[in-house]
């Protein structure tokens, strides 16, 4: 099966751009979905298909994808931000969802 | 609003069985599929099976099974999860979502909800 792999963790200043990257095989053929996650709560989708947000996420948010890679850019970044992300694909061996590793960020 | 509760989670012993309801709310939940999510403590996500809205497609993670069986029951908007065959492993925060699937064949998980501890110990 497909393995999607994210950088454990990252920092960004208030008010900058930070990207975070989910890479694997799957992205290949499928889009990713992002989803943030804060302490003790459940998880709230962020980016789907590639470069889509529902409805209440701000447009800091933006998603994209190239070959095996796909990320997730937050752009002009918020204290509220502070948070674990975590991409989801579909694994094209077996149709299975499969999540990231997650990436933890912190807000400075 | 769209609403999920779920319920069910509890201290078990290893071996021992669990049933986990999610309460739908808010939405035709008979015309969506749903997924069970988990997430042990201080971990990932971990998808772990998929119910399609007629139940027609149902499919698990290698991880449960044989040992977990998914339903649903569109009269009530309540998907279910029962859990066999308990392991300590087995213990974590258990999330229901619901599925869509983007044009692109991208599945996606659009509202969840805020989950129910299930700890496997003796």
């Amino acid at each position: 099966s497909s393995e999607l792999t994210q950088d454990p963790a990252v920092s960004v200043a208030l008010g900058q751009t930070v990207r975070i990257t989910c890479q694997g095989d799957s992205l290949r053929s499928y889009y990713a979905s992002w989803y943030q996650q804060k302490p003790g709560q459940a998880p709230v989708l962020v980016i789907y298909d590639k470069n889509n947000r529902p409805s209440g996420i701000p447009d800091r948010f933006s998603g994209s994808s190239s070959g095996n890679t796909a990320s997730l850019t937050i752009t002009g970044s918020q204290a509220e931000d502070e948070a674990d992300y975590y991409c989801n694909s579909r694994d094209s061996s077996n149709d299975h969802p499969v999540f990231g590793t997650g990436t933890k960020v912190t807000v400075l | 609003d769209v609403q999920l509760v779920e319920s069910g989670g509890a201290l078990v012993q290893p071996g021992g069985s669990l049933r986990l309801s999610c309460a739908a709310s808010g939405f035709t939940f008979s015309g969506y599929s749903m997924i069970w999510v988990r997430q042990a403590p201080g971990k990932g996500l971990e998808w772990l099976s998929y119910i399609s809205s007629t139940t027609y497609t149902i499919d698990y993670a290698a991880s449960v099974r044989g040992r977990f069986t998914i339903s649903r029951d569109n009269a009530k908007n309540s998907l279910y999860l029962q859990m066999n065959s308990l392991r300590a492993e087995d213990t974590a925060v258990y999330y229901c979502a619901r599925c869509l699937m983007a044009g692109s064949g991208t599945y996606y998980f659009d509202y969840w909800g805020q989950g129910t501890l299930v700890t496997v110990s003796s």
